[in-house]
């Protein structure tokens, strides 16, 4: 079966400081994968998608950036925080098929302060 | 473009009643439509899914029925229980938009009370 795992759950980082998130999908091969982040009390924000590797697509321009150095892993970056971007970051999952799930990671919350 | 609207929250009610949240969605091509349930602290978990015109999704008593007539795939549960406290999502997938691109609404927010 398919999982997916992303870390650090939680983290706590002054501004200016650098962000590394990372996530991994196992039993599973060329999935698409997704950044979503979710601001305290709203919906979900579509931050990035790849569909293979080296190919990632921004959704919104901002001070973060993502890579996928591997088939399975995601990597969410950032070389300086704002406090704007605290929140529930989640990577997720799909396969490029009709009628396709997505399937989300345990999350992580970044408090910058 | 693609685009999910559902039913502003919070919605509390008390054990036992009926539930319904609303959903509309908006496509270019021929979507599936899912429900998502986040419990507090946590990922997005798959509650239903359909994937074509008049399917019905259903998983723990909760049920949505796929209208395109309507563009709408409301949720709903004749019993809730407090255990259903949670934010619900709606979402669509649809095929036609690069990198499978999902479109979720703002959330719902359930509180059921003893």
């Amino acid at each position: 079966s398919q999982t997916i795992h992303q870390w650090p759950a939680t983290l706590v980082q002054p501004v200016g400081s650098p962000l590394s998130l990372e996530c991994t999908v196992e039993g599973t091969s060329n999935p698409n994968l997704y950044w979503y982040r979710q601001a305290a009390g709203r919906g979900l924000q579509l931050l990035f998608y790849s569909i293979g590797i080296d190919q990632i697509s921004s959704e919104v321009p901002q001070n973060l950036s993502a890579s996928r150095p591997q088939d399975r892993q995601f990597i969410l970056s950032s070389k300086k925080l704002l406090l704007s971007d605290s929140g529930f970051y989640l990577c997720a999952w799909s396969q490029g098929y009709s009628g396709n799930t997505i399937y989300f990671g345990e999350g992580s919350w970044l408090t910058v302060v | 473009g693609d685009s999910v609207t559902q039913m502003e929250g919070p919605v509390t009610l008390s054990e036992e009643a009926f539930l319904t949240i609303n959903c509309t969605y908006t496509a270019t091509g021929y979507p599936s439509l899912f429900w998502y349930v986040q419990y507090p602290g946590e990922g997005l978990q798959l509650l239903l899914k359909a994937t074509k015109a008049d399917d019905k999704g259903s998983n723990k008593g909760f049920e949505a029925t796929y209208r395109k007539e309507t563009t709408s795939f409301h949720l709903e549960k004749g019993s809730v229980q407090v255990s259903d406290s949670a934010v619900y999502f709606c979402a669509l997938s649809d095929q036609g938009a690069p990198g499978n691109q999902f479109y979720f609404g703002t959330g719902t927010s359930l509180t059921v009370i003893p």
